[in-house]
């Protein structure tokens, strides 16, 4: 069935660029998303690639798509205190668009 | 700008007892949906509804879960008869449309907790 693995955490110093990776198994799937979750609150959308796209930027966030390995990665330029987060890579599949997540990357910015 | 919004923010039942998670969707979204998210783990799908009816739901959603649109602008849940394990944060999302760019938009989310 369709899978989405993401490592757990994520410790990086202030003003250096995390990296963020995700590896899912639809390869029919469409669009796949990032979402960020700040401590009990909900799911903030902070960017998605279309599947026939290699590479999004917007504004510090990247998104890279290896369709043949089926990996994802997200790299967050100049990581500031208040990207602290756990962050959600999501595979949309079926034909209702059901979103897959993975176990959620927990990112911790230090000083 | 348009939100999906839950009601109410955490509610504590007894096991055995009926709880109603309530959403409103963004108002000319035509897709619904229900995901849960237990303490610690990923957030996991459970219901699509389209046209007033489940399209999809997975193995989760049984027979004590229920779905309804009573009007145009709700989205309930109900579990008829609630678990310990059915404690989580349920999340409420809906999307435009299936095509195109037409993210699903997530509330802030109900946290249920069974006792």
């Amino acid at each position: 069935g369709e899978d989405v693995e993401q490592s757990l955490f994520l410790s990086v110093r202030e003003g250096d660029s995390s990296v963020i990776n995700c590896t899912y198994t639809d390869s029919s799937s469409t669009y796949l998303y990032w979402y960020k979750q700040e401590p009990g609150a909900g799911l903030q959308l902070l960017t998605y690639i279309f599947s026939n796209m290699d590479m999004k930027q917007d504004q510090r966030l990247t998104v890279l798509l290896n369709k043949k390995d089926k990996h994802l990665s997200l790299r967050i330029a100049d990581t500031q205190t208040g990207d602290s987060a756990i962050y959600f890579c999501a595979e949309e599949t079926g034909g209702y668009n059901k979103l897959i997540f993975g176990a959620g990357t927990r990112l911790a910015v230090h000083p | 700008e348009p939100e999906v919004t839950q009601t109410p923010s955490h509610q504590v039942t007894q096991m055995g007892q009926e709880v109603i998670l309530r959403c409103v969707p963004i108002s000319n979204h035509l897709y619904f949906y229900w995901y849960r998210q237990i303490l610690g783990q990923k957030v996991e799908f459970l219901v699509s509804f389209y046209n007033n009816e489940i399209s999809e739901k997975s193995e989760i959603f049984d027979d004590q879960f229920s779905v309804e649109r009573p009007d145009g602008s709700n989205f309930t849940l109900k579990i008829r008869s609630t678990k310990l394990e059915d404690s989580a944060m349920y999340f409420c999302a809906s999307t435009l449309g299936l095509a195109g760019q037409e993210t699903q938009y997530f509330g802030p989310g109900t946290r249920l907790l069974v006792l």
